[in-house]
């Protein structure tokens, strides 16, 4: 079946880092959403991707629609305490496939 | 505008017991889902709707039952818990099958 593979599983920052992660799959898709879920709570919608090769942001959030229709990747410019999280990367032609999540935490 | 509210938010069941976890959307969103998180791991589909009378399994529906007799209501069903049941369940809607969802604040069930 389709599988998204997301990567790094966890990455540990210092506030004031840029963050890449990425999301990857062997299946082309017209769709590409990045959600943040915080603990406790649902995933919330940060980004949603339509086109491909399209690149969005949404205030310190960069996220790129690959060109092959395959991968997106996430950007977090100068990182601050609020963004720890688990970041999920989800893909769709039809119904909605989604990544295994990237944690983010703050080096102490 | 509430969006997408699950009730209850924590419970703890004994094996062998039945519980509704109930999920209510105020979006007129035809698509519904519903999904469990395990600890540390990512989201996996247990069923789906896509309107009113119209249901279907996802990737782990064993164990569970849902029902759609309204666009806003969309409820799972546990017959007779188990342990392995114990996570934390979302209740999810949609406008469409790939637009951005709309999650609720999930339910924490524990089966002892």
């Amino acid at each position: 079946g389709q599988q998204l593979n997301q990567s790094p599983q966890s990455m540990f920052i210092q506030e004031g880092e840029d963050v890449s992660m990425n999301c990857t799959s062997s299946s082309i898709f017209n769709t590409w959403l990045w959600y943040k879920q915080d603990p406790g709570e649902g995933p919330v919608l940060l980004i949603a991707l339509y086109k491909a090769g399209e690149l969005t942001s949404n205030g310190r959030l960069t996220a790129q629609f690959g060109i092959t229709r395959k991968d997106s990747f996430l950007n977090i410019s100068a990182s601050i305490p609020s963004d720890v999280g688990i970041y999920f990367c989800a893909a769709s032609n039809y119904q909605l496939i989604w990544g295994a999540g990237t944690k983010l935490i703050i080096k102490p | 505008n509430a969006g997408v509210t699950q009730t209850p938010k924590f419970r703890i069941l004994k094996i062998g017991q039945s519980m509704t976890l109930q999920c209510t959307q105020d979006m007129n969103h035809n698509y519904m889902y519903w999904y469990r998180q395990d600890p540390g791991m990512g989201l996996k589909l247990i069923y789906y709707s896509v309107g009113a009378g119209i249901t279907d399994k996802g990737e782990v529906p064993n164990g569970y039952n849902v029902s759609r007799s309204t666009t806003e209501d969309f409820p799972l069903r546990l017959e007779l818990a188990a342990p392995s049941q114990t996570s934390v369940y979302f209740c999810a809607s949609s406008k469409t099958g790939n637009y951005g969802y709309t999650f609720g604040s999930g339910t924490r069930l524990t089966v002892v």
